[in-house]
């Protein structure tokens, strides 16, 4: 399968605990975005990198958010002390290029903060 | 500041019938639009999008019509099918950066 992946595909954490999230893009994929989903709501723009740069992140990204692209392959969000409106899906999604261009979407990471 | 809005959350269509999903936007800055189809526990997939500078794109079934002095985007899907069942969502590009709507959850009806 050479679609991108995301793991866990569920997490349940409880509040003030740190929580880390994977994604491995499609392999040529040098864009990589992260975006957050709540229930009624569209996917929310968090951050994107092209390759190992961080070029963007929304104000949403509180500084308790991290993401990293080490090496410009697979990319890691960082949650620490966690709160209950954390609760979210999260979701990746990669493209080529250094503009727009079709992105391809991971299955997400169901985050449940008790 | 919801950029983009689907002001319809459900939709319900005859199998055979023409679905329309409409969204609005306030951005004029937008260089492209698109719709994404999600089915429940997949992430969103991409289905058909539209440059700024055009005001209709067909693919197959489904074709986008943009109208730029009413910030208007839609999507028609003729005829629907069953398998057209899911939650759509527009979506723009601009900057570097893709806003979303909220998503219309689209039923067809056998």
């Amino acid at each position: 399968d050479t679609g991108v992946s995301q793991d866990p595909r569920h997490k349940i954490t409880k509040r003030g605990q740190n929580v880390t999230f994977r994604c491995d893009p499609i392999s040529e994929h040098n864009r990589l975005y992260w975006y957050r989903q709540t229930l009624g709501q569209g996917p929310e723009f968090l951050t994107y990198f092209q390759n190992e740069a961080q070029l963007e992140k929304s104000r949403l990204l509180s500084d308790r958010f991290s993401a990293e692209r080490p090496k410009g392959s697979f990319s890691t969000l960082e949650i620490q002390r966690t709160e209950q409106g954390d609760s979210a899906m999260y979701l990746c999604a990669s493209s080529v290029g250094i503009s727009y261009n079709e992105q391809f979407f991971g299955p997400g990471t169901r985050l449940t903060v008790l | 500041d919801q950029q983009v809005k689907q002001n319809s959350p459900s939709l319900s269509v005859q199998e055979g019938r023409i679905s329309i999903l409409n969204c609005d936007y306030t951005n004029s800055m937008f260089d492209y639009f698109l719709w994404y189809k999600k089915y429940p526990a997949e992430g969103p997939t991409f289905l058909i999008s539209i440059s700024s500078i055009k005001d209709k794109n067909e693919d197959g079934r489904f074709t986008v019509f943009l109208n730029k002095s009413a910030k208007h985007l839609s999507l028609h899907i003729v005829p629907s099918q069953p398998g057209d069942s899911a939650v759509y969502f527009c979506a723009f590009f601009t900057g570097n950066q893709f806003y979303f709507g909220t998503g219309t959850s689209l039923t067809v009806i056998p």
